[in-house]
């Protein structure tokens, strides 16, 4: 079975420039995650996604981050613009039956972001 | 809100030799999940080992178990016959088994395992 797909693995941009990250989950897994991980802590959720909808993002800065799951499969992340602050490490997870008793979230390798 | 903490930001062990990785949480549940995972240097986190804040009994994974202290808040993860694989950033996380809370994971700040040959 394939994992959780992320790309690009890794992307170098200067601030205020437009990126993009894309996730492909494993298949069949209606939950799709974004988590934000900066170096040295641990991952904090951006989004949550249960099929196309977007069903938490109470944590998503909306006025520069958006995201999107175009037929409930793939996710793109967006930023736009970049601030330095931004530079992370982007990590997408996905699991069956979200929201459900202990359900395992198989979480992509990631994609690091460097804002120069 | 939840919160996670990890009081280790490293630690380190022998091979072949047994190590307890420390993790409290903060919680008015009653009922919840935690959870161990493992991030190596290639940064894709693997679940390691899961509780139910329901169950009394410990789980166990193989080499690894867990000390579910409820009361305490206390849930510690130990590494018996360490293995040179078993290096990596360990974290700890807490989740609701509220349906309205989702399944949004809470991680902890993680601890860096060392393993020495």
């Amino acid at each position: 079975e394939a994992g959780v797909v992320q790309s690009p693995r890794y992307k170098i941009i200067e601030k205020k420039q437009p990126v993009a990250f894309w996730c492909n989950p494993i298949s069949g897994h209606n939950t799709l995650y974004w988590y934000l991980q900066n170096l040295g802590q641990g991952p904090e959720l951006l989004i949550r996604y249960e099929n196309e909808e977007a069903v938490d993002d109470s944590q998503l800065p909306k006025d520069r981050f958006s995201a999107e799951r175009l037929k409930g499969v793939d996710s793109t992340l967006k930023i736009q613009p970049a601030e330095l602050g931004d530079s992370a490490v982007y990590l997408c997870a996905s699991s069956f039956m979200g929201g459900s008793a202990g359900d395992e979230q198989f979480f992509g390798p990631g994609t690091r972001l460097t804002v120069l | 809100a939840q919160t996670v903490t990890q009081s280790q930001p490293e630690m380190s062990v022998q091979e072949a030799e047994t190590v307890t990785l420390s993790c409290t949480y903060d919680t008015s549940e009653s009922d919840y999940y935690l959870f161990w995972y493992k991030q190596p240097p290639s940064r894709q986190m693997i679940l390691v080992i899961r509780q139910e804040a329901y169950k009394q009994q410990n789980a166990t994974e193989n080499r690894f178990s867990v000390n579910f202290q409820k009361a305490a808040k206390s849930f510690s993860l130990k590494i018996s016959d360490s293995q040179l694989g078993d290096a990596a950033m360990y974290f700890c996380a807490y989740r609701s088994a509220l349906e309205t809370s989702g399944s949004r994971l809470t991680f902890g700040e993680g601890t860096q395992l060392t393993v020495n040959p």
